[in-house]
C-alpha cells in the first residue's frame, strides 16, 4: 500500500521568511496530492492540492510542486506570518472510486515574530 | 449546510466499556472515512466506506467496527475500549471518482479510555 513520508517534523522560521515542507510517496498510482493545515484543537482543512497532470500550483503565498518521476511533492509558503503557525499534513490518493487518502506524519511550523 | 458533524465531542470511558461515535454529512458525498490522530503519528485510517453498503479496513482497524447506515451516516463502534484507543477521532467525507475532491473533516471526538 501507499506510504507517505514527510520532512521536517518541526520547522521554525522568522516572520517574513519562506518555509518548505517535503513529502515523498511510494505508490506510482497516486495522482492526487492535497495539503492540510491543522490549527491547535481544530480540524484539518485543505489549503492547496495538486493533481498528477500538473507540476506546480500556486495560490497567493502558498505553492505546491510535484515531481512524479521522483515521487515527491513540496509545500512552499512565502512571506510567512504568525497565523501560518500550525501543523501541516501532506497526503496522497488516487482519483479512483473509493480511494484511500494516506497522510504523512505532519510538520509543526512555528513562525517567530 | 453543516458539513460533517460528529458526536460526541468528548467522551471518557473505562476499560472494557463500549461506545459508538456518530458521523453525518449533508454534502451528498459518496465516500466516508474514520481516522484517528495521535501525537506524532499523523492521521491514520481506521475504516472507510466508498459508498453506501460497503466498508473496508484501513491501516488500524483492530478493535473497531463500522456501519454505513445510509449515504449520510457512518458510525464507528468500540466494542471493548482499551487505553490504547485513547485518541482524537475524525470523521471525513468526499465525493470520490474521476476527479476526487477535497476531504472534509468533522470537528473531532476526543476519547479517553481509563
Amino acid at each position: 500500500g501507499e506510504n507517505v513520508e514527510q520532512h521536517p517534523s518541526t520547522l521554525s522560521v522568522q516572520e517574513g521568511d519562506s518555509a518548505v515542507i517535503k513529502c515523498t510517496y511510494s505508490d506510482s498510482a497516486s495522482n492526487y496530492f492535497p495539503w492540510y493545515k491543522q490549527e491547535l484543537g481544530k480540524r484539518p482543512q485543505l489549503i492547496i492540492d495538486i493533481r498528477s497532470n500538473v507540476g506546480e500550483k500556486k495560490d497567493q503565498r502558498i505553492a505546491v510542486t510535484l515531481n512524479k518521476t521522483a515521487k515527491h511533492f513540496s509545500l512552499h509558503i512565502t512571506e510567512t506570518q504568525p497565523e501560518d503557525s500550525a501543523v501541516y499534513f501532506c497526503a496522497a490518493s488516487t482519483s479512483n472510486y473509493g480511494q484511500n487518502f494516506v497522510f504523512g506524519p505532519g510538520t509543526r511550523l512555528s513562525v517567530l515574530p | 449546510n453543516a458539513g460533517v458533524t460528529q458526536t460526541p465531542k468528548f467522551q471518557v470511558l473505562k476499560t472494557g466499556q463500549s461506545m459508538t461515535l456518530q458521523c453525518a454529512q449533508d454534502m451528498n458525498h459518496n465516500s466516508m472515512y474514520w481516522y484517528r490522530q495521535d501525537p506524532g503519528m499523523g492521521l491514520r485510517l481506521i475504516y472507510y466506506s466508498a459508498s453506501e453498503g460497503t466498508t473496508d479496513k484501513g491501516e488500524v482497524p483492530n478493535g473497531y467496527n463500522v456501519s454505513r447506515l445510509n449515504k449520510r451516516e457512518f458510525s464507528l463502534r468500540l466494542e471493548s475500549a482499551a487505553p490504547s484507543q485513547t485518541s482524537v477521532y475524525f470523521c471525513a467525507s468526499t465525493m470520490s471518482g474521476v476527479n476526487t475532491g477535497e476531504l472534509f473533516f468533522g470537528e473531532g471526538s476526543r476519547l479517553t479510555v481509563l
